[in-house]
């Protein structure tokens, strides 16, 4: 089935550090790209959508220049938090899907910032 | 008012038990649903469609009505491995295919 691997899985940081998290797909052409987070307790929230080639489109509230969204190739999306304070600190999680397809998640990555 | 919503729980039942869990959304443009099981600190796995006819999967059954904008989860014969917790899911579609997240409800099966 379709895979989707996220790096890294888990990051602990200083506060005002900038922090990069990739999302591969692995065996299927990510036309789109989404990037959610995830508070304890509370739903996944959509933070942007990212197609191939272009800019991503952010979600309400959500700081466009403070997370970064690169989405250069079919395959590889990367969200950057740049200067990370501890409210931050998260779980993100990306998801992938071809033209026609469902969203594939990858495994997330646990974000702490001290 | 929150797009979708949930009970969240928790539910702590028995092995064998019979478990149900409901869902609500708000935007009656919505044009699919899902559940998806979230165990602790991983990501949201796909369990199950959902349909207006219904949807069964062994001891999963999935039912939505449309008219009250309502989704169900069925389980029977719970299991051990059961205990996670359920997030109902909808997709706005239009081509977008934005996904919608409750909160989730969370299930603890004890032996």
């Amino acid at each position: 089935g379709a895979v989707v691997s996220q790096h890294p899985s888990r990051v602990i940081c200083k506060s005002g550090t900038s922090v990069k998290i990739e999302c591969r797909s692995l065996d299927f052409q990510a036309t789109t790209m989404f990037w959610y987070r995830q508070f304890p307790k509370q739903s996944l929230m959509l933070m942007a959508t990212s197609n191939e080639g272009s800019k991503a489109t952010y979600e309400q509230g959500v700081e466009k220049d403070k997370f970064l969204i690169n989405h250069a190739s079919l395959t590889l999306s990367t969200l950057t938090v740049t200067s990370a304070h501890p409210e931050d600190s998260s779980f993100y999680i990306c998801s992938a899907r071809d033209l026609r397809g469902p969203q594939h998640f990858g495994d997330g990555t646990r974000l702490s910032i001290l | 008012r929150k797009e979708v919503e949930q009970d969240p729980g928790p539910f702590n039942v028995p092995e064998g038990a019979t478990v149900a869990f409901n869902c609500t959304y708000s935007n009656s443009a919505s044009q699919s649903f899902f559940w998806y099981r979230q165990d602790c600190r991983k990501e949201p796995k796909l369990l199950m469609s959902v349909y207006s006819s219904g949807n069964e999967d062994g001891r999963f059954t999935a039912q939505l009505n449309r008219a009250s904008q309502y989704i169900s989860l069925l389980i029977r014969d719970s299991k051990l491995s059961d205990s996670a917790t359920y997030l109902c899911v909808v997709n706005l579609g239009g081509g977008y295919n934005k996904l919608i997240f409750g909160a989730g409800t969370r299930l603890a099966v004890h032996p």
